[in-house]
């Protein structure tokens, strides 16, 4: 079955304790992007990437890190949490440029920072 | 710049009518693309409908239909015959197509639809 799959599901954390959050995807797909939900923002992204060791910002980058060292494999870390990150992350893929743009998003993860 | 946005924060509609969610859109680029995604209250997002904007006749998939008005800059979401199970936060979102923000999505604020029994 293709999917995206993102750990942990749900987490909460305190102010400064560093985090990773996984994600995986099947498809084979090169573009591979992280999003934040935040209530009346709709879904920000944070950074994207185009295939294995080429990463880059996007709207919200500030506070994460990402890396891409596996076609497959495209974590989002937090070096320093801090309460203003408490959100719902989303990590998505597709195969552009060839496609319609559609992005194939992971379940979610809902992080708290205390 | 996209920019995306939907002035509707929640809509109510009785099962079985047919409700429509606005979205107007704002782009300098020749070529894009407009998405729906559904987000139920256990929060995956759920890809609906596509429109291309070289796309002549207005996409539809079931139940989902997108009213694409090009002039106006306009996606409006027409559901029709609405379920209890179409409740739910709502997205619209566009995609450069042919640019340089390869594979971004922009999305709106979203707008969350009850459907009342």
């Amino acid at each position: 079955e293709a999917q995206v799959t993102q750990n942990p599901r749900y987490l909460i954390t305190v102010t400064g304790k560093k985090l990773t959050v996984t994600c995986s995807q099947n498809m084979n797909h090169e573009y591979m992007s992280w999003y934040r939900q935040d209530p009346g923002l709709g879904l920000r992204q944070i950074y994207y990437s185009m295939n294995v060791e080429v990463t880059d910002k996007g709207d919200v980058p500030e506070g994460y890190k990402v890396s891409r060292k596996e076609k497959r494999n495209f974590p989002l870390i937090l070096e320093s949490p801090s309460p203003n990150q408490t959100s719902l992350y989303f990590c998505a893929s597709n195969g552009a440029p060839f496609n319609t743009g559609e992005l194939f998003f992971g379940e979610g993860s809902r992080l708290t920072v205390l | 710049a996209q920019k995306i946005t939907q002035t509707q924060p929640g809509m109510f509609v009785q099962e079985k009518e047919a409700v429509t969610l606005d979205c107007t859109y704002d782009t300098s680029d020749p070529s894009y693309g407009l998405f729906w995604y559904k987000q139920p209250s256990s929060g995956e997002m759920i890809f609906l409908i596509y429109q291309g904007s070289y796309d002549q006749q207005n996409a539809t998939e079931g139940r989902y239909s997108l009213n694409f008005q090009k002039a106006r800059k306009s996606a409006n979401l027409v559901i029709s015959a609405s379920q209890l199970g179409d409740s739910a936060m709502y997205f619209c979102a566009m995609s450069d197509a042919g640019g340089t923000s390869y594979g971004k999505l922009t999305f709106g604020q979203g707008t969350i639809l009850t459907v009342h029994p």
